[in-house]
């Protein structure tokens, strides 16, 4: 069974602070990797992908990828009340169909 | 923008009733997916496929089935509703390889 794990929080940062989310996966075969954001009651929007080890940037959002330790995160800079969400870490371990595997998400609280 | 739209936002029906849903995305995308979301459990997979009458069953796939008999609409069907399929049913798509999903919006069913 293809695992992705995240801690459920949630995650408290004060507003400007940086949140760190993190996951692990167990299937060493995984070739890319997503983090989606999911405002409560709504369906999830792509927020990041990285496809190799490293930072990859994207505005206040940086996603770090350690292959070898099976680990990929995502930093949020500057944090607003509007990231107040869950974020889902998903991976693709590829194969055909492009198939993913979605962490259950932890909730992120930022507070004025 | 790609665009993936499922058919109902809301939907009751009684246990035993055949149920239908529908999603159709307008880029012309290879692969499309039925997760359903329930908390706690995250997003799992129930089906998904990568091409026209083409279908694989995901990792919860007793009790539903698929149709895709046009490359743009994806319906997943319950053959006979049962209160357990009581949840949040999302709809995704996206191009050949690893790149990320698109979801609809989601289509929250119960069953009573």
């Amino acid at each position: 069974q293809k695992e992705v794990e995240q801690n459920s929080g949630p995650l408290s940062v004060p507003e400007g602070a940086i949140a760190s989310l993190n996951c692990t996966y167990s299937d060493r075969g995984s070739q890319s990797f997503f983090w989606y954001r999911q405002y409560s009651g709504k369906s999830p929007e792509l927020i990041m992908f990285i496809y190799s080890n490293g930072d990859k940037e994207d505005g206040r959002f940086t996603a770090q990828l350690n292959k070898a330790s099976q680990y990929v995160s995502l930093l949020i800079r500057d944090s607003q009340p509007s990231d107040s969400a869950t974020y889902l870490c998903a991976v693709n371990s590829g194969g055909g169909g492009n198939k993913l595997t979605f962490g259950t998400g932890t909730q992120l609280k930022v507070e004025l | 923008d790609v665009k993936v739209t499922q058919s109902s936002r809301y939907l009751v029906k009684r246990t035993g009733e055949k149920v239908f849903l529908e999603c159709v995305q307008d880029m012309d995308h290879e692969n499309m997916f039925w997760y359903r979301q329930d908390p706690g459990l995250g997003l799992r997979l129930i089906y998904f496929s990568y091409d026209v009458k083409m279908k694989e069953k995901g990792d919860i796939p007793e009790g539903y089935s698929v149709s895709r008999e046009k490359k743009e609409r994806f319906s997943l069907i319950l053959e006979s509703a049962s209160t357990n399929q009581t949840s949040m049913y999302l709809c995704a798509s996206s191009r050949t390889g690893m790149s990320p999903l698109h979801f609809g919006n989601g289509t929250r069913l119960t069953v009573t």
